[in-house]
C-alpha cells in the first residue's frame, strides 16, 4: 500500500528565503505526482502536475522535481513572500485509476 | 469557467439525520471524485466516478455512506443517519481522464457538522 509522508509538518520561514518542501513515498512505481496548495478554510489549489516520465516542472517561482527511485518529490518556492502561506500537499496518482493518495501536508508560514 | 461547484459550504445537523452533498464538476470533465477531510486522517478517497459510472468505492466508510452521479454534471454524496464522527470537510474534485492520470480541480468544499 502507497504511502506518502511530508516532512516537516510545519515550517516556518523569514521572507525572501528560498525553501524546499519534501515528499517521499514507498512505492516508486507511482503514475503522476500533483502538488497542491490550501489556505485555511479554502477548497485546494492544484499547483503543479509532475508526469511519471518527467524530472521536473516549473511554474513561476515553483520547482517541484520527482525521482521515483529515492521515492521523492520536493517542491521548491523561491524568495518566498508572506501570501505563499498555506499547507502545500502533495499526491500520488495509484497505479489503479485516477486516484489520488495525499501526504498529510507541510503548513508553511512565511513572515515578514 | 466556475470550477467545481459544491453545496452547502457549511451544514450543521443532528445525529440520525440525513445529509445530502452537491456537486457540479467542471464542464467537460468526466472524472468525479468525493473526498474527505479531517484533522486525525487527512485527506482520503472516499469514491470514483468516470463516466457517471462508480469506479471504486472502496474508501466509502460504511453502509450509511452513499453516493450517486445521475448525469455528467452533477453528483450527490448522501449520509443516512449521519453520526458525529462524520464531522469533516466533504470535497469534490473533476478531471478529464481519458486512460491516464491528469490533474485533478477541487471544489471549496462543504464543512459538515453533526452534533
Amino acid at each position: 500500500k502507497q504511502e506518502v509522508t511530508q516532512i516537516p509538518a510545519a515550517l516556518s520561514v523569514p521572507e525572501g528565503e528560498n525553501l524546499v518542501l519534501n515528499c517521499s513515498f514507498t512505492d516508486s512505481a507511482i503514475y503522476n505526482l500533483q502538488w497542491f496548495r490550501q489556505d485555511p478554510g479554502k477548497g485546494l489549489t492544484s499547483l503543479l502536475l509532475i508526469q511519471s516520465s518527467q524530472r521536473e516542472q516549473t511554474s513561476g517561482r515553483l520547482n517541484a522535481s520527482l525521482d521515483k527511485s529515492s521515492g521523492r518529490s520536493t517542491l521548491y518556492i523561491a524568495a518566498s513572500q508572506p501570501g505563499d502561506s498555506a499547507t502545500y500537499l502533495c499526491a500520488l496518482f495509484r497505479n489503479a485509476g485516477n486516484m489520488l493518495t495525499f501526504g498529510g501536508g507541510t503548513r508553511l508560514m512565511v513572515k515578514p | 469557467d466556475a470550477g467545481v461547484i459544491q453545496s452547502p459550504r457549511h451544514e450543521v445537523t443532528e445525529m440520525g439525520q440525513e445529509v445530502t452533498l452537491r456537486c457540479k464538476p467542471i464542464s467537460g470533465h468526466n472524472s468525479l471524485f468525493w473526498y474527505r477531510q479531517t484533522m486525525m486522517r487527512g485527506l482520503e478517497l472516499l469514491i470514483y466516478f468516470n463516466n457517471n459510472v462508480p469506479i471504486d468505492d472502496s474508501g466509502m466508510p460504511e453502509d450509511r455512506f452513499s453516493a450517486k452521479m445521475p448525469n455528467a454534471s452533477f453528483s450527490t454524496l448522501k449520509i443516512q443517519p449521519s453520526e458525529p464522527r462524520d464531522s469533516a470537510v466533504y470535497f469534490c474534485a473533476s478531471s478529464f481522464g481519458g486512460g491516464s492520470y491528469n490533474e485533478q480541480f477541487f471544489g471549496p468544499g462543504t464543512r459538515l457538522t453533526v452534533l
